[in-house]
């Protein structure tokens, strides 16, 4: 059975740094694409990242050069850190494989 | 960036009755390789997002077969036979044959 659980999440101050992890069971993460998808409170869905089986990454424009995806192959999780955070960055944080099974969320607040 | 536009932003629908939720992108989602990258999503209050349909038409595994997804090209529709009290929520399009992937803005069905 595909798990996905996503931890990390908490309250940080603007320019602050968090690492967002999502351990994966029942699937092998480096042999699939896994993504990031965020979602502001009482908003939709936003794309965020993803990181394809070669090992290619490609990032929203909104997060370019601030959020770096990654994965460890042999914790099978998919890892997305968040340097330089905005106010605009407070969301839930939702991984994903491929397209199908989504974790719960993790809650990331950036506020002073 | 591909640009996703949902109608209606709402629906009201009384149990039994169909519904129909329409997703027009503002390019063609045909890939090369012959598939369509259309997905729906249902967003139930409190949860993660869960897809529905993937390729335009192909219902997830467990989705029920009240569930149906059409279209081509750039035009689509999600429809549901007969709603039941537990579709309620936000229903999302997203299309995934370019980056960044994007989703519509949802549309809230609720049960009248």
């Amino acid at each position: 059975e595909v798990q996905l659980v996503e931890t990390g999440g908490g309250l940080i101050q603007p320019g602050g740094s968090l690492r967002l992890s999502c351990a994966a069971s029942g699937f092998t993460v480096s042999s699939n694409y896994m993504s990031w998808v965020r979602q502001a409170p009482g908003k939709g869905l936003e794309w965020v990242s993803v990181i394809y089986s070669g090992g290619s990454t490609y990032y929203a424009d909104s997060v370019k050069g601030r959020f770096t995806i990654s994965r460890d192959n042999s914790k099978n999780t998919l890892y997305l850190q968040m340097n330089s955070l905005r106010a605009e960055d407070t969301a839930v944080y939702y991984c994903a494989l491929r397209h199908g099974y989504w974790g719960q969320g993790t809650l990331v607040t950036v506020s002073s | 960036d591909i640009v996703m536009t949902q109608t209606p932003l709402s629906l009201s629908v009384t149990p039994g009755q169909p519904a129909s939720i329409s997703c027009k992108s503002s390019q063609s989602l045909l890939h090369s390789d012959g598939k369509t990258y259309l997905y729906w999503y249902l967003q139930k209050p409190g949860q993660s997002p869960q897809l529905l349909i993937y390729e335009v038409s192909n219902r997830f595994s467990g989705v029920p077969d009240r569930f149906s997804g059409s279209g081509s090209g750039t035009d689509f529709t999600l429809k549901i036979s007969r709603v039941e009290a537990e579709d309620v929520g936000v229903y999302y399009c997203m299309q995934s044959i370019q980056l960044p992937h994007t989703f519509g803005q949802g549309t809230k069905l609720e049960i009248k």
